[in-house]
């Protein structure tokens, strides 16, 4: 089975530009999540999605937004790109079969975002 | 606040030298605690979930152990294969939202 497929798997942007990312759940997974990774940290949460609702929602400025479509796929979209939003963007997604939060999400191999 | 601690930041093993990783958490309310692999340039790869203390979980020459505090992550005999960045993460509300650590870089050298 596919896993989590993300496009492209890199960018490259000038500073004030617009970008979309595309993410592409495993078969049957309804939630998909979104998080940025910066060299040398963890993944931090940016949003999350359920059945084309957003969930929840990260220390992230407004510039972030998202959405997910009929078919579970979402897209991140960044407006008015700085510098600091360099960085690898990964999708994951989990089956959420019931609430309680304790299902494993399962990542991308993720967007690599340059902005110069 | 909710809270993931790795340590240590980094770790250089020589092949076959056993050791292990610690991951300490703050979260009100354990829905588990999930463990990841993940290589340069690529996603984070699903280890293991423990989900209440005492409870331990074995992939190869991993095992992973989790208490009230604290979660371990040993690695046994480790070949140059297990080099990777290993992070720990705990979902910190019912949606699943993930707490990440700032993860160990461990390096085997042959």
């Amino acid at each position: 089975d596919a896993g989590v497929t993300q496009s492209p798997t890199h960018l490259i942007k000038t500073r004030g530009q617009h970008v979309t990312l595309r993410c592409s759940p495993i078969s049957g997974h309804k939630s998909v999540s979104w998080y940025q990774q910066v060299l040398g940290q963890g993944p931090q949460f940016i949003f999350q999605y359920y059945e084309k609702e957003e969930r929840g929602r990260g220390n992230f400025p407004d510039r972030f937004s998202a959405r997910q479509f009929p078919n579970y796929s979402s897209e991140l979209n960044v407006n008015a790109l700085l510098l600091g939003d360099s960085a690898l963007y990964l999708c994951a997604s989990s089956p959420f079969e019931s609430a309680g939060g304790n299902q494993p999400q399962h990542f991308g191999d993720g967007t690599r975002l340059s902005i110069l | 606040e909710d809270q993931v601690t790795q340590s240590p930041e980094a770790l250089r093993l020589q092949e076959g030298e056993s050791s292990s990783l610690n991951c300490s958490y703050t979260v009100s309310g354990l829905r588990g605690l999930f463990w990841y692999r993940q290589d340069p340039g690529k996603g984070p790869e699903f280890l293991f979930t423990l989900y209440s203390a005492g409870e331990e979980k074995e992939k190869e020459r991993l095992k992973a152990t989790l208490t009230k505090k604290e979660s371990f992550l040993h690695i046994t005999a480790p070949k140059p294969e297990d080099s990777a960045t290993y992070l720990c993460a705990v979902p910190t509300d019912s949606w699943g939202k993930l707490q990440f650590g700032a993860g160990t870089q461990v390096v085997v050298t042959p």
